[in-house]
């Protein structure tokens, strides 16, 4: 595997659920990040981690709990979802958090029900 | 705050003909200019990027930009499309000293044989 995998690519779970998503990075980079991508609107920066420790974290709500077990892995665990968050849940990493360039995943395709 | 205006929510135009995607930006300090490219179910991809020096720089597919300060642009341009160039384009700034940059909603490209 190269470059920024994301597992689920595809995702449907009702209300109740509790479901997580998982992004692995193969690039040796210290920063990880998830982004919300809603059609037409503008990729909404969720989480920002940077050698395991969340550095930002813009007024999520709480039923979205991201985990960074180490540098190359980042999950975002999903719990009573709402189906305005259905969406394409983008993870990307860079070699730290002070660089301008971001690699990112193929996204997973969240549908909630 | 930086913020990102993508006028062009759809872009449509005959293959070998030329485009330009608009971007706009608003800020009051230094800032680094990004395209990024977004093919059909895969993750954004930098297509280009300005941080210093020539005002105009060019991607390896045929595509350039150009910053243009005191009209605070940076607008995509290509002398002759493909269809393969069909694809979600997205602006992105970030300000000097700021890590994460700002994305624009994103220009649709389409290119019709």
């Amino acid at each position: 595997e190269t470059g920024v995998t994301q597992t689920p690519r595809h995702l449907v779970m009702g209300m109740t659920n509790k479901k997580s998503l998982k992004c692995e990075q193969h690039l040796g980079h210290n920063a990880m990040y998830w982004y919300k991508q809603s059609a037409k609107k503008p990729l909404e920066l969720m989480f920002v981690y940077s050698l395991e420790e969340r550095v930002e974290n813009n007024s999520v709500p709480s039923r979205f709990s991201p985990e960074c077990p180490n540098s190359s892995h980042l999950f975002l665990h999903l719990h009573t979802l709402q189906p305005e968050d259905s969406a394409l849940y983008l993870c990307a990493s860079s070699p730290d958090f002070t660089y301008n360039e971001q690699f990112f995943g193929p996204g997973t395709r969240l549908t909630v029900l | 705050a930086q913020s990102v205006t993508q006028l062009d929510s759809q872009v449509p135009v005959f293959e070998e003909a030329p485009v330009e995607l608009r971007c706009n930006y608003s800020s009051s300090v230094s800032v680094y200019l990004f395209w990024y490219v977004q093919y059909p179910n895969q993750g954004l991809q930098l297509l280009l990027k300005y941080l210093s020096g020539s005002t105009l720089v060019e991607s390896i597919n045929g595509f350039e930009a150009e910053f243009n300060k005191s009209q605070t642009s940076f607008h995509l341009r290509k002398p002759s499309v493909h269809i393969s160039d069909t694809a979600e384009y997205f602006c992105a700034v970030s300000e000097g000293g700021s890590y994460i940059p700002t994305f624009g909603r994103g220009t649709s490209l389409i290119v019709h044989p």
